[in-house]
């Protein structure tokens, strides 16, 4: 069935850090690749979303390109701010089912000031 | 309303008994989804309805577990004999799916999840 894997945490950077988030999916259709992000004490947000193959994301200084050929979605930031620290989701949705999300496990990070 | 609420926050539950979780879509919002988050793992599909029906319940556990929809608003998900497994925040989330049988992408905006605490 449909999976989502990405990079296990805790990950630990100083602020303004460079930031790769590893994600990689299976799917059997075209599926929608999406980053989740939960900041403490708040609900899961969208982060970005993209819908077909070489789309990028992108979002608070975030993006995330959908590579069809390597089955990935790598989520990137040039420079990470203590207000990043959350936990990220990598999910996909195939677009010709319900629209369910299949979520990776989620990573946390946490950026030192 | 403004978003997806939940109620309660947090439930805490004998080994046993049953709970009730409930969740209020965003107005106008036809579909309507029901996720489990377990400590460390990722979040699991339990449950998806599309207006008051259900055509995807294949994530729901076993046979204590089941929802219902009224109205095409509230939704309640109810869990018999919990038991210490069933332990976990349970997510649920609206979108403006049409009715169409193929999937739309559309963005599904989460409620901030019922805590469930099973002793």
């Amino acid at each position: 069935g449909d999976s989502v894997t990405q990079m296990e945490g805790p990950v630990t950077l100083s602020e303004e850090a460079c930031l790769t988030i590893n994600c990689t999916y299976t799917a059997t259709g075209y599926p929608s690749l999406f980053w989740y992000v939960q900041y403490p004490g708040e609900g899961l947000q969208l982060l970005l979303k993209a819908t077909k193959a070489d789309d990028k994301g992108s979002n608070k200084g975030f993006e995330a390109t959908y590579r069809k050929e390597t089955t990935s979605f790598h989520l990137e930031k040039g420079s990470v701010q203590v207000s990043d620290s959350a936990v990220y989701f990598c999910a996909l949705s195939e677009m010709n089912r319900d629209d369910k999300i299949i979520f990776g496990k989620g990573t946390r990070l946490h950026i030192l000031p | 309303g403004a978003g997806v609420s939940q109620s309660p926050s947090n439930k805490v539950t004998e080994k046993g008994k049953d709970v009730e979780l409930r969740c209020d879509p965003i107005s106008g919002h036809t579909a309507l989804y029901w996720y489990r988050q377990r400590l460390g793992q990722g979040l699991e599909f339990l449950i998806y309805f599309q207006g008051n029906s259900a055509p995807d319940k294949s994530g729901l556990p076993s046979d204590r577990f089941s929802a219902e929809r009224t109205g095409e608003s509230v939704s309640t998900l109810t869990i018999q004999r919990t038991q210490q497994e069933d332990s976990a925040v349970y997510l649920c989330a609206s979108s403006s799916r049409g009715l169409a049988g193929v999937g739309t992408g559309q963005t599904q905006y989460f409620g901030p999840g019922t805590r469930l605490l099973v002793l």
